[in-house]
């Protein structure tokens, strides 16, 4: 199975907003609601930050937001933070054989 | 609060098998799938297999289908991922991961992971 496409890196500075996207198919991105990133910073575990395309857990602060259109999910950071620098994935389900779960490459975010 | 607890990685040679295990705490095991998820050395996340609350529904990736079987004790609130036939490719930081429900949705909390090198 293939994996979800992400930008391999995106930059920002203080307080501005950036949109990470993620392009899937019509297995996946496009056929399920369970669309879910997760934060990961160097030498750390990930953490979930959306879950179904644009709930966030508690504790996540809510300058960060999920959405989706057609195969494409894409994470928007608004009010970008220095303690936002780290790896964002995404992870969707896929019907491309019999039920598998796929991530995105990963997308570098730098807050310049 | 919810802790896995990875262990079993190390140093196999091309061809052996190594066994982790993840000890569960914080929350009720059994009501929950789990999943391994694995990360090359400076790579992506990859998705390796997950098995729903009761052991029923199993899944693999394609990588590793064929080689890797998963299975849990719910008594010992435990995961386990049995390798076999293990190759270069297999080197990576080895995720033990917490459903959000009974069956397949999302993951929503992570252990360390335990480390599996693969090498002659």
């Amino acid at each position: 199975q293939s994996a979800l496409t992400q930008p391999a890196s995106v930059s920002g500075s203080p307080g501005q907003s950036i949109t990470i996207s993620c392009t899937g198919s019509n297995s996946d991105v496009d056929f399920y609601n369970y669309v879910s990133w997760y934060q990961q910073h160097p030498g750390k575990a990930p953490q979930l930050i959306i879950y179904e395309v644009n709930n966030r857990p508690s504790g996540v602060p809510n300058r960060f937001s999920g959405s989706k259109s057609d195969n494409t999910a894409s994470l928007t950071i608004s009010g970008l933070q220095a303690e936002d620098e780290a790896a964002y994935y995404c992870c969707s389900y896929t019907t491309y054989n019999t039920l598998h779960v796929v991530f995105g490459g990963g997308t570098k975010v730098t807050v310049l | 609060d919810v802790k896995l607890v990875e262990s079993g990685g190390g140093l196999v040679q091309p061809g052996r098998s190594l066994r982790l295990s993840c000890v569960a705490s914080g929350f009720t095991f059994d009501d929950y799938a789990m999943y391994w998820v694995r990360q090359a050395p400076g790579k992506g996340l990859e998705w390796v297999s997950g098995i729903n609350w009761n052991g029923g529904s199993i899944v693999f990736a394609d990588s590793v289908q064929g080689r890797f079987t998963i299975s849990r004790d719910n008594a010992k609130n435990s995961l386990y991922l049995q390798m076999n036939s293990l190759r270069t490719e297999d080197t990576a930081l080895y995720y033990c991961a917490k459903g959000r429900g009974y069956n397949f949705d999302y993951i929503d909390y992570w252990g360390q992971g335990t480390l599996v090198t693969v090498s002659s």
